[in-house]
């Protein structure tokens, strides 16, 4: 099985700009793996931010967008609030399976 | 309200059976895939399985750990999905949440110990 891969931790600071990654142990994570990002905030049900690389559901704030950068799929956060501090995580399609990466947890400070 | 609606968690014996309930409102199963993954305590997110809308064919996909013990189905006439978890083993302990593309339901736990 496909090995998905995502930064455990990250720090940003409120009002500035991180990227987070995701990452495909079989190679480039191209659109179709359909990346997927979702948000998780302590004791809370997961929250979806971006389907489909690039799509944000209407609850999505617009500070979040998703992307392809450098072989990878990319959640950009710009502008952080001290509520975006979660855990984040994403999952990739493989043939009809999908896997999630281990998450990455981001404090804003 | 767009909601998912979960019930059927507990505590049950390593080799018991366990069903769980989806159930939409505000929107119908039937046209949306839903996707159940779970979390063990303290762990990250891992995938189960999704079941497929029936116009795209209404197939079902299951992850590794649970292939062949864990099934999906539908009761149309109460907009409900179920996950029949069978065989369980202690490391299928964890909250399991399903989900559409409209929102995520807010889990349901399941603990598997003797």
């Amino acid at each position: 099985q496909a090995v998905v891969t995502q930064e455990p931790s990250l720090t940003v600071s409120p009002g500035g700009t991180v990227t987070l990654t995701c990452g495909s142990s079989t190679g480039t994570v191209t659109s179709g793996h359909w990346p997927y990002w979702f948000q998780q905030k302590p004791g809370q049900a997961p929250k979806t931010l971006i389907s489909d690389t690039t799509n944000k559901h209407s609850w999505t704030p617009a500070r979040f967008s998703g992307s392809l950068l450098g072989g990878k799929a990319a959640l950009t956060l710009s502008g952080a609030q001290p509520e975006d501090e979660a855990d984040y995580y994403c999952f990739l399609y493989y043939s009809g399976v999908r896997v999630f990466g281990g998450g990455t947890r981001l404090t804003v400070l | 309200e767009v909601q998912l609606v979960q019930s059927g968690g507990g505590l049950v014996a390593p080799g018991e059976s366990l069903t769980l309930s989806c159930a939409a409102s505000g929107f119908t199963l039937t046209g949306a895939w839903v996707t159940w993954v779970r979390q063990a305590p303290g762990k990250g997110l891992e995938w189960v399985g999704r079941f497929e809308r029936k116009s795209d064919g209404g197939t079902t996909d299951y992850g590794a750990p649970v292939k062949g013990r864990f099934t999906f189905s539908k009761d149309d006439s109460k907009n409900t999905l179920y996950l029949q978890m069978n065989s369980l083993k202690t490391e299928d302990s964890a909250v399991y949440y399903c989900f559409t593309a409209m929102t995520w339901g807010h889990g349901a736990l399941v603990t598997v110990s003797s």
